[in-house]
C-alpha cells in the first residue's frame, strides 16, 4: 500500500484566502484523523472520523475550520478565511479503527499564510 | 492545558551510548502510552507502546518504562545509532480510545 497520501505537500497563501488540504487514507482503514503540528503545542488533534462519520471535532480551533469525509477514501480540511496563525504542518493519519491500533501518518502539508 | 509534557526539547547522545527520553502526563484517566518517531519532512511513525498493567515493554533496542504513581514514562534506546536521530513524540490515551494526546516532542541527535 502507498500509505496515507496528503496533498499538497506545501501551500503558501495570503491571509483571507481559502485553503483546502486533502487526504487519502490507507485502504481498509476505518478511522481518519487530522492533526496540526506547531512548535509550541506539538501535535494537536483537530478532528477524527470513524466510518466517515465525525466522532470528535472538539479540537477544531474555530468556525473557520471545517472537515469532511464524503467517502472512505477521501477527506478534506478547509480553512476559510485563512490567517497567519494557521501556519503549521497539518497531518492526516488513518488506522484500522479497532481499539488502540497504531496511527499511520501521511507526510503532512506545510501551510504558510502570509 | 498540556496534558502530556516533554520538557526536553532536544537531547544529544554519543553513538553507542544510551538515550533516555522522558515524558510526563497529568490526566489520571490515561492508561495507554505510545512513542512515535518522526524524521524531517515525514509523518510520525509508531515505535512502541505500553499499557498501564505493565511497567516495562521492550522491543529490540527500545524499552519503555512506566511509573504510574509519578505519572512518568521514559523511552530508552540502547545502543544509540545515527539513524535514531529524529524527533520523538510521547502520546497517551485511555485504552480502547483512538484519540491520542501528544507531547511537544524531543529532538534526539546521535553524535557519531
Amino acid at each position: 500500500d502507498a500509505g496515507v497520501i496528503q496533498s499538497p505537500r506545501h501551500e503558501v497563501t495570503e491571509m483571507g484566502q481559502e485553503v483546502t488540504l486533502r487526504c487519502k487514507p490507507i485502504s481498509g482503514h476505518n478511522s481518519l484523523f487530522w492533526y496540526r503540528q506547531t512548535m509550541m503545542r506539538g501535535l494537536e488533534l483537530l478532528i477524527y472520523f470513524n466510518n466517515n462519520v465525525p466522532i470528535d471535532d472538539s479540537g477544531m480551533p474555530e468556525d473557520r475550520f471545517s472537515a469532511k469525509m464524503p467517502n472512505a477514501s477521501f477527506s478534506t480540511l478547509k480553512i476559510q478565511p485563512s490567517e497567519p496563525r494557521d501556519s503549521a504542518v497539518y497531518f492526516c493519519a488513518s488506522s484500522l479503527g479497532t481499539g488502540n491500533s497504531p496511527l499511520h501518518f501521511g507526510n503532512g502539508t506545510r501551510l504558510t499564510v502570509t | 492545558d498540556q496534558q502530556v509534557k516533554q520538557n526536553s526539547p532536544s537531547l544529544s547522545v554519543q553513538e553507542g551510548r544510551i538515550s533516555i527520553l522522558n515524558c510526563d502526563y497529568t490526566n489520571s484517566m490515561f492508561d495507554y502510552f505510545l512513542w512515535y518517531k518522526k524524521y524531517p519532512a515525514e509523518g510520525p511513525t509508531f515505535l512502541i507502546s505500553i499499557s498501564s498493567i505493565k511497567d516495562k515493554n521492550e522491543d529490540g533496542r527500545f524499552t519503555v518504562f512506566l511509573n504510574k504513581s509519578a505519572k512518568h514514562l521514559s523511552l530508552h534506546i540502547v545502543p544509540s545509532q545515527p539513524g535514531d536521530s529524529a524527533v520523538y513524540f510521547c502520546a497517551a490515551t485511555e485504552f480502547g480510545n483512538e484519540k491520542l494526546t501528544f507531547g511537544t516532542g524531543t529532538r534526539l541527535t546521535i553524535i557519531p
